[in-house]
């Protein structure tokens, strides 16, 4: 069982290039996120799905775009990259039915650097 | 706003326990996770709480005061293994995470 995996795991990347940071689980969760982390800071939420077919804005979302055309994955995609967007990306998954809270899952994490 | 506050740093030594604090202030409460994270590496998850009290498994320990907006990260017998960072987060009142920026914890042997 692979859980969650991202690609690329590193990348570095020209400003102004588009870029889109794979997501894939396995574990059937209906719920997944976007983070990214920096370094003195919380991980920050950029988007999320509750579900498939249905996408919400986080707390840092622009920028940034997801699609949920599907259960298992959920790419996100730099339209524009800028090097404020140098950081850490972590996909996570969530088996949350309703109201009732659940752990989190984390893949391994992307290292974007943009230049 | 929403904020979430723990200590950058502790440094503790092998076979010791260290005490993690974690204090919060957020739109509504639906319970707190502790995570630890290696350098390098994806958040794991350790412990959720969302009744007062503490929740013991092995050698760590989790405590919640909601009324105090309060909880603690309790290790134990502690390990080299145990050198990572220790984030808090809580679940808002739109079942959102929100995090605090971790503390980092350094063990001597």
């Amino acid at each position: 069982i692979a859980g969650i995996t991202q690609a690329p795991t590193s990348q570095i990347l020209a400003a102004g290039r588009r870029m889109t940071l794979r997501c894939t689980q396995d574990m059937r969760h209906n719920a997944m996120y976007w983070y990214r982390q920096d370094l003195g800071l919380g991980l920050r939420l950029i988007h999320y799905s509750n579900t498939a077919g249905t996408t919400g804005k986080g707390e840092v979302p622009d920028g940034y775009s997801v699609s949920r055309a599907n259960t298992d994955d959920f790419p996100l995609t730099l339209a524009s990259a800028v090097p404020s967007q140098t950081s850490v990306y972590f996909c996570a998954s969530s088996d949350s039915s309703g109201a009732f809270a659940d752990t989190q899952y984390f893949g391994p994490g992307t290292r974007l650097t943009v230049l | 706003g929403q904020n979430i506050d723990q200590p950058t740093e502790m440094t503790a030594t092998e076979g010791a326990i260290v005490q993690i604090n974690c204090t919060y202030q957020t739109s509504g409460f639906n319970g707190l996770f502790w995570y630890q994270q290696h350098a390098g590496e994806a958040p794991t998850f350790l412990s959720y709480n969302v009744l007062d009290g503490l929740e013991e498994k092995g050698r760590f320990s989790s405590f919640l005061s909601r009324s105090k907006g309060y909880s603690y990260l309790l290790l134990k017998e502690l390990q080299m293994k145990d050198s990572a960072s220790y984030l808090c987060a809580v679940l808002d009142s739109n079942y959102q995470l929100i995090w605090g920026a971790g503390t980092k914890l350094i063990i001597k042997p």
